[in-house]
């Protein structure tokens, strides 16, 4: 059974900085592509990043190029999500998801709070 | 960025009915389409891909279809568990989009 267990998420002031984990298990992790979608409160789903099986190439949101960096541990089946310059906008659920390259599998997310 | 406009916004449906979802992409995603169904407090599932593809364990009363901007999800006779906020989302091109959503709920 696939299983996505998504952590690091928390209450972080405006400008701060977070890392969130995604513990990846019950598939060969190092074969897939990932991503991190979000989901602000009582909004929709808003794809955040994704990163290659040899996590060589990365894709961004325009909305968080530039602040945030995906990039994944094969030995670790882990993948992670480094965001700087936080705003009150990046407060949402992140979760990690599965492509195939559709999203089958997600984690239950981990909870973004930027507040002063 | 491919805009994904879908269609309507709320969907009042009584159990036993037909619901009909239409989602458009501003531009072709050829059958690059997937569909999530969303339930509150839960993570999105994966209902759909290829536009007309059920995912394993999805029952057959869900069934999808179109290509290239226009897409329809139609759930044939709504059951009490699939009152719930359905999702598309195009992986034809980057960056991946969805749709705003549709909310199903019991009329």
């Amino acid at each position: 059974e696939v299983q996505l267990l998504e952590s690091g998420g928390g209450l972080v002031q405006p400008g701060g900085s977070l890392r969130l984990s995604c513990v990846a298990s019950g598939f060969a992790f190092s074969n897939y592509a990932l991503s991190w979608v979000r989901q602000a409160p009582g909004k929709g789903l808003d794809w955040v990043s994704a990163i290659t099986i040899s996590g060589t190439t990365t894709y961004y949101a325009d909305s968080v190029k530039g602040r945030f960096t995906i990039s994944r541990d094969n030995s670790q089946n882990t993948l992670y999500l480094q965001m700087n310059s936080l705003r009150a906008e990046d407060t949402a659920i992140y979760y990690c998801a599965k492509p195939g390259p559709y999203f089958d599998s997600w984690g239950q997310g981990t909870l973004v709070t930027v507040s002063s | 960025e491919i805009v994904m406009t879908q269609s309507p916004a709320t969907l009042s449906v009584s159990p036993g009915e037909r619901a009909t979802l239409s989602c458009r992409a501003s531009q072709s995603v050829s059958s690059n389409l997937a569909w999530y169904q969303q339930k509150p407090g839960q993570a999105p599932r994966l209902l759909m891909y290829g536009a007309s593809t059920r995912a394993t364990g999805i029952p057959a009363r869900f069934s999808g279809s179109g290509s290239g901007t226009d897409f329809t999800l139609t759930i044939s006779s709504l059951q009490s568990e699939d009152f719930a906020v359905y999702y598309c989302q195009q992986y034809n091109n980057w960056p991946r989009t969805f749709g705003q959503g549709t909310k199903v709920e019991i009329k």
